[in-house]
């Protein structure tokens, strides 16, 4: 079993709906959450921290669930420059990230 | 933009050989990490470097080896290069090994023929 594990998709959405992506994580001390942007061929960019009461940047909002062990990322609002693949990640022991394998999402006008 | 830098931007090798990845850290950054991404996957980290030792390793045989250098430069080495080995490498910084945030280069593009 993957120690971070993300639905591959494609999600395929028109500009404007809003779509959520969720992570499950197999390491319950897991200590720190993140979600990273990553667009095609180029490097990982962080897009958000999440933390436990959950938090909100603009159209983004980042929920962690530690008894579930499952993290989730809304995006309200799809626009064209939000198509990318987005990763979720874990910090076990503030060595080392562990990523998931990624969700692809593509936002169709 | 991150102020992270990688070289070569891609390179071709032939299976047997070896290679060596450069990344310079961004500025006042002591600590460096390595992932391997696989086409299709998520990055696997490698190893990470704090002041020119190595302070954590992923699951990677020896022939994954590196350096930290005293300007906290990095440089990721793999000998007996193999088909599978064809993948981005991607370096990250941060400003100490406690701090989140870590700082993607643009990688390294390495196709193993």
């Amino acid at each position: 079993r993957k120690e971070v594990e993300q639905d591959p998709g494609p999600f395929n959405v028109p500009e404007g709906a809003t779509v959520a992506f969720n992570c499950t994580y197999s390491n319950s001390a897991s200590q720190s959450f993140f979600w990273y942007r990553q667009d095609c061929r180029k490097e990982p960019k962080l897009l958000m921290s999440v933390y436990s009461s959950g938090n909100e940047d603009g159209r983004f909002t980042a929920q962690l669930n530690r008894a579930s062990q499952y993290i989730s990322l809304l995006i309200r609002d799809s626009k064209l420059s939000d198509s990318a693949t987005y990763l979720c990640v874990v910090d076990n022991a503030g060595n080392m990230l562990t990523f998931g394998g990624g969700t692809r999402l593509m936002v169709k006008p | 933009e991150t102020g992270v830098t990688q070289s070569p931007t891609h390179l071709i090798k032939t299976r047997g050989q070896q290679v060596t990845l450069r990344c310079s850290s961004q500025s006042g950054h002591n600590t460096v990490s390595w992932y391997q991404q696989a086409l299709g996957q998520g990055p696997q980290f490698i190893f990470q470097y704090y002041r020119e030792e190595e302070n954590g390793r992923g699951n990677f045989p020896p022939r994954f080896s590196g350096l930290q250098f005293p300007n906290y430069s990095s440089e990721l080495n793999v000998n007996a290069l193999e088909l599978d080995d064809s993948a981005l490498y991607l370096c990250a910084s941060r400003q100490d090994r406690a701090t989140d945030t870590q700082y993607f280069g643009p990688g390294t593009r390495l196709t193993v023929l």
